[in-house]
């Protein structure tokens, strides 16, 4: 199956700091990634989708000068939290869809943020 | 109304037990219909996928579609401890982005 790997398992930065968190699609090419923040006890929660060549597009209420996400190849994107605070803390997970099931969807392992 | 409906539990059952997990749902446009498997502080992994109404079974795993109730479910036959997980349900209909429930916990005691 399709295999999707995330790049810090977990990070604990300073408020204020930039965190950037990395997900590759292994075996296969993905042209659009997923990304989702999941709080404790919640459901995934669609952030943004990222675009291969051209900008993210980005949910009611996430705040696109704060989680910059660049697409920057076919196996690669990142989501870039900027000036971290307390309240960025959360579980961030990538996901790809599959090939040829397009509807499929394959996530990373998920990345934990906790900001200081 | 929230787009899906997913009881949060907690479930538990003795080993050996066949566990019924559903998910309800109020977009009709929703086509694609599936079940991940997310354990503690890991990513979600897909488990079952369904396109449109109907049964899919795979190993001790059964999915259920009825698009007429707008009415998902999961169930798992011979329940091991190692099926213990949050199981998610979620939706898609064409969009690509997924909608997804809240999840179920489930602890299967041996």
């Amino acid at each position: 199956g399709a295999v999707v790997s995330q790049h810090p398992s977990w990070v604990i930065c300073k408020s204020g700091t930039s965190v950037k968190i990395e997900c590759r699609s292994l075996d296969f090419q993905a042209t659009t990634m997923f990304w989702y923040r999941q709080f404790p006890k919640q459901s995934l929660m669609l952030m943004a989708t990222s675009n291969e060549g051209s900008k993210a597009t980005y949910e009611q209420g996430v705040e696109k000068d704060k989680f910059l996400i660049n697409h920057a190849s076919l196996t690669l994107s990142t989501l870039t939290v900027t000036s971290a605070h307390p309240e960025d803390s959360s579980f961030y997970i990538c996901s790809a869809p599959g090939v040829p099931s397009y509807n499929e969807q394959f996530f990373g392992p998920g990345t934990r943020l906790t900001v200081l | 109304q929230k787009e899906v409906e997913q009881d949060p539990g907690p479930l538990s059952v003795p080993e050996g037990a066949i566990v019924s997990l559903n998910c309800t749902y109020s977009n009709s446009a929703f086509q694609y219909f599936m079940w991940y498997r997310q354990y503690s502080r890991k990513g979600p992994e897909l488990l079952m996928y369904t396109y449109s109404s109907g049964n899919k079974e795979d190993g001790r795993f059964t999915a259920q579609v009825d698009k007429s109730s707008k009415y998902i479910s999961l169930f798992i036959r011979d329940s091991q401890p190692s099926d213990s997980a949050t199981y998610l349900c979620a939706m898609e209909g064409g969009s690509e982005k997924l909608v997804f429930g809240k999840g179920t916990k489930l602890t299967v005691n041996p």
